[in-house]
């Protein structure tokens, strides 16, 4: 299986900071990396696709980069609505796999 | 828009099947499409479950050892688990997700399903 994990488990942030989440997979993956968010009692939100692709309606103070084995997930401005938990996700293998988690507080 | 919803029985006894379902709506399950369900234990990420794509096709978290099954039926235009020989770390909310692609991402989810195992 191919392991990802995600740097750091929490984050301490203010809102207007710059925000940098890293993604590293055990094997090389390409650009099969995404980017969820998560709040507690609602479901994940795909925020980038394909590593570095906005979904839409994301706002683009989100952005993603990387290939290979090491990925960031960057908010130029953190707003009050982006407290959550954010995770990343491998599809490069048939089996999928999940990071383990950043808790931005 | 591409609407899923999860049902399914809420409580469900140790050893037991757990059977959850997936319904669309906006869309069609015989679109070119991956179908997946992911879970969160209390208090922790979020798993990987299994996926089902627009071939048939479908692929398993190993961790499970064989006790999922993805299964999808077009005249319902719903997809579906079933986990067998449940115990209480399989105590959960059960989402199910859909993408139109490998490379896409789980554009769509469902709302969620709590599972409680328990006797």
């Amino acid at each position: 299986d191919i392991q990802m994990t995600q740097y750091p488990s929490t984050l301490s942030a203010s809102v207007g900071d710059r925000v940098i989440i890293t993604c590293r997979a055990s094997q090389s993956i390409r650009t099969y990396l995404n980017w969820y968010q998560h709040k507690p009692g609602r479901p994940p939100k795909l925020l980038i696709y394909s590593a570095s692709s906005l979904q839409s309606g994301v706002p683009s103070r989100f952005s993603g980069s990387g290939s290979g084995t090491d990925f960031t997930l960057t908010i130029s401005s953190l707003q009050p609505e982006d407290f959550a938990t954010y995770y990343c996700q491998q599809t490069y293998s048939t089996l999928w796999t999940f990071g383990q988690g950043t808790l931005v507080e | 828009q591409v609407q899923l919803r999860e049902s399914g029985p809420g409580l469900v006894k140790p050893s037991q099947t757990l059977s959850l379902t997936c319904t669309l709506s906006g869309a069609s399950i015989r679109g070119g499409y991956y179908w997946s369900w992911v879970r969160q234990h209390p208090g922790k990420g979020l798993d990987w479950i299994a996926y089902i794509n627009y071939s048939g096709t479908t692929h398993y978290n190993p961790s499970l050892k064989s006790r999922a099954t993805i299964s999808a039926d077009s005249s319902k235009n719903q997809f579906s688990l079933s986990l067998t020989s449940v115990t209480a770390a399989d105590t959960a909310v059960y989402y199910c997700a859909f993408g139109s692609g490998t490379s896409a991402g789980l554009a769509v989810w469902g709302q969620g399903t709590s599972v409680s195992v328990s006797s």
